[in-house]
């Protein structure tokens, strides 16, 4: 498709399992960003990855999140041992440059029973 | 603390009425962008902003930028149910490649 995928769209899963989300990018955008919003809030950075330079992992909330993104290709986020704060909607978002408009994904909705 | 103040948080209005969404912060962007989200859905970019006092029409909606880059307003004339959704300010720093998001304005426009 044209926009950006991501999958599953939700997700339900028991505390302390692993979780992998992920997001395909609209072809040829080199930026990509994954944000947290939990209900009814603003969007909460969590990394951002530019081409093949190193990412900004500044807002991972801690080390059970982790993040992969090969090129422009697709990305994956990864949750370990989830505890319940961590559910929320995870967008991803890709956009042509570091400073170029945000297209977003519908989002994965996460519970953590 | 949060970089990007939106107010009102929430607002519930009838249609056909106007209304303004304000977005304040104590730091310089150079650009701002506004999002509307609707329920199940990822933000979609409305208007970005980039000129200290730019003033940008959509159709009923106007968004302006102030004059020192700090802040911005939404204003909608003539709300429609259609309108309804979280709408979301993002600011782009000088120096930086990501945005920071409000918490966002819950808008429902009642028939």
């Amino acid at each position: 498709g044209a926009g950006v995928s991501q999958s599953p769209s939700n997700k339900v899963t028991e505390k302390g399992k692993d979780v992998e989300l992920r997001c395909d990018p609209i072809s040829g955008h080199t930026a990509l960003y994954w944000y947290r919003q939990r209900l009814g809030q603003g969007l909460e950075f969590l990394i951002y990855f530019q081409g093949n330079s190193a990412p900004d992992k500044s807002g991972l909330p801690s080390d059970r999140f982790s993040a992969e993104r090969t090129g422009e290709s697709v990305s994956t986020l990864t949750i370990q041992r989830t505890q319940q704060e961590d559910s929320a909607v995870y967008l991803c978002a890709t956009g042509g440059g570091a400073r170029q408009p945000q297209h977003f994904g519908d989002g994965t909705r996460l519970s953590i029973l | 603390t949060q970089l990007l103040e939106q107010s009102p948080q929430f607002l519930s209005i009838q249609e056909g009425e106007n209304l303004t969404v304000y977005c304040n912060s104590s730091s310089v962007f150079s650009s701002l962008q506004w999002y509307r989200q609707e329920p199940g859905e990822g933000p979609v970019l409305l208007v970005t902003v980039v000129t200290g006092g730019e003033v940008k029409k959509l159709k009923r909606l106007t968004f302006q930028f102030g004059d020192a880059r700090k802040d911005s307003s939404l204003h909608i004339t003539a709300a429609q149910p259609g309108d309804t959704g979280l709408y979301l300010c993002a600011g782009l720093k000088t120096s930086g490649s990501r945005l920071t998001f409000g918490e966002g304005t819950q808008l429902t426009v009642n028939p």
